[in-house]
């Protein structure tokens, strides 16, 4: 079974600290996408991740893949209000699993404190 | 301008009542996606589409129709809605699965059932 867990749900943090999301899958599908969902918005695509070891970058926000481990990390760097949001990430079951889901985690919600 | 649209965008009705809520696409994208979104349950997947006439169940798809006649339209049907699909929905596509697929999404529909 497909699954995709994200941690923490809720993060508070204040205005320039740095924190990272992690998330955790179990297929053995090797993309990784990260999106982004403002309040009573639709979801944005930020990141794709698409071998072991990618990594992409945005402003203050940093995205990684290690497909042996099945995990993904955001990283936010000195945080801005602006990046008080939702985010998501998910993964495809992608043909090596036989199924053409579209999983995504739970989401971490953001609030970015001044 | 490319994009992802849903119609409605909200919807009240009553139990039982037949609704369809409209998705269309204009990126000439082969995968197309329903997810309904509830409050920490993050974005399940209802239905999938690889291609015309190509569907799928994800993994919440009890009560739910699909149909994809056209490469652009791919339509959400409630035969006879209930209390437990209010939600907000969200249509999806991407270009195909077997490279990126990142997700572009509509502006969602919240439907209430009563």
């Amino acid at each position: 079974e497909l699954k995709v867990e994200q941690n923490p749900l809720f993060l508070s943090m204040q205005e320039g600290k740095n924190y990272t999301i992690y998330c955790n899958y179990s297929t053995t599908s090797d993309r990784l996408y990260w999106y982004r969902q403002d309040p009573g918005k639709s979801l944005e695509s930020l990141f794709v991740l698409l071998s072991n070891g990618a990594v992409k970058q945005e402003g203050r926000l940093m995205a990684s893949l290690d497909t042996k481990a099945r995990l993904s990390t955001l990283h936010i760097t000195a945080a801005v209000h602006d990046l008080s949001a939702t985010y998501f990430c998910a993964v495809d079951g992608g043909s090596t699993s036989g199924t053409y889901k579209y999983i995504f985690g739970t989401g971490t919600r953001l609030k970015v404190l001044a | 301008e490319a994009q992802v649209t849903q119609n409605p965008r909200y919807l009240i009705t009553v139990t039982g009542k037949k609704l369809t809520v409209t998705c269309s696409q204009n990126m000439n994208h082969e995968y197309m996606s329903w997810y309904r979104q509830d409050p920490g349950l993050g974005l399940r997947q209802i239905y999938y589409s690889m291609n015309v006439e190509v569907t799928d169940k994800g993994d919440v798809p009890e009560g739910y129709k699909v149909s994809r006649k056209e490469k652009r339209n791919f339509p959400l049907i409630l035969e006879s809605p209930s209390p437990n699909q209010t939600s907000l929905y969200f249509c999806a596509s991407s270009l195909s699965l077997a490279g990126v697929s990142e997700q572009y999404f509509g502006p969602g529909t919240r439907l209430t059932v009563t």
